[in-house]
């Protein structure tokens, strides 16, 4: 069973438009939000995070969504460029847990 | 390099050999998790020390599968009888001993079981 649904399963925008990709969850113990960025033979890299006691978080270029109520965050990459190019992962987990649950990912394409 | 450290970066092996990853975490992190990555899929946890104490297995562990951190600092997991399905993309990652922390990964070692 996926504890976090990510969609889409892949993006392709031209540079400067900005990409969207948007995590469900229903377990409401779930209390922090990353986002995780990863390169073709790389491990992945955490970009943002999140917790639920504020509905948006910006760093950068890149801002978290949260809406608690819906159970959903999304991440919205301002003027992407080529170099966002990758594939990017949400994840949950909850207080006291010590793994990650991830989403299937985004492969996203930044055409020049 | 300062980052966590995995190898190797590719193991071959044919079904029924047994494997074994090494990984080097941060110096100073005590967490130390191992994830599995196959294709098209999000990491998946396996299991989880603090410092040399395997506090957490998940059920995707299977009993060829074991993991030890002997001295609390690097940790080796082997897959004994490799079978096909093992073929995947096996991450290792650490962190401080603080709540919702960053975890940071290292490249991975990926398996190949034919």
């Amino acid at each position: 069973q996926q504890q976090v649904k990510q969609s889409p399963q892949s993006l392709i925008v031209q540079k400067g438009g900005i990409p969207i990709i948007n995590c469900a969850y229903e377990n409401t113990a779930f209390d922090y939000f990353p986002w995780y960025q990863q390169f073709p033979g790389k491990g992945p890299a955490l970009l943002i995070a999140i917790r639920p006691d504020v509905s948006e978080k910006k760093e950068g270029r890149f801002t978290i969504s949260f809406n608690k109520s819906a159970k959903q965050f999304s991440l919205h990459i301002m003027d992407s460029q080529p170099g966002d190019s990758a594939t990017y992962f949400c994840a949950a987990n909850r207080a006291g847990a010590n793994n990650l649950f991830f989403g299937t990912g985004t492969r996203l394409t930044v055409i020049p | 390099d300062t980052g966590v450290s995995q190898n190797p970066r590719h193991k071959i092996t044919k079904r029924g050999q047994n494997v074994t990853f090494r990984c080097d975490p941060i110096s100073e992190h005590n967490r130390l998790y191992w994830y599995r990555q196959t294709l098209g899929q999000g990491p998946e946890f396996l299991t989880y020390f603090q410092n040399e104490a395997q506090l957490e297995k998940s059920r995707l562990l299977s009993d060829r599968f074991s993991a030890e951190r002997p001295k609390g600092s690097f940790s080796t997991l082997e897959i004994q009888r490799t079978e096909q399905g093992d073929s995947a993309m096996y991450l290792c990652a650490s962190s401080l001993s603080v709540a919702n922390t960053e975890a940071f990964f290292g490249q991975g070692t990926r398996l190949t079981v034919v």
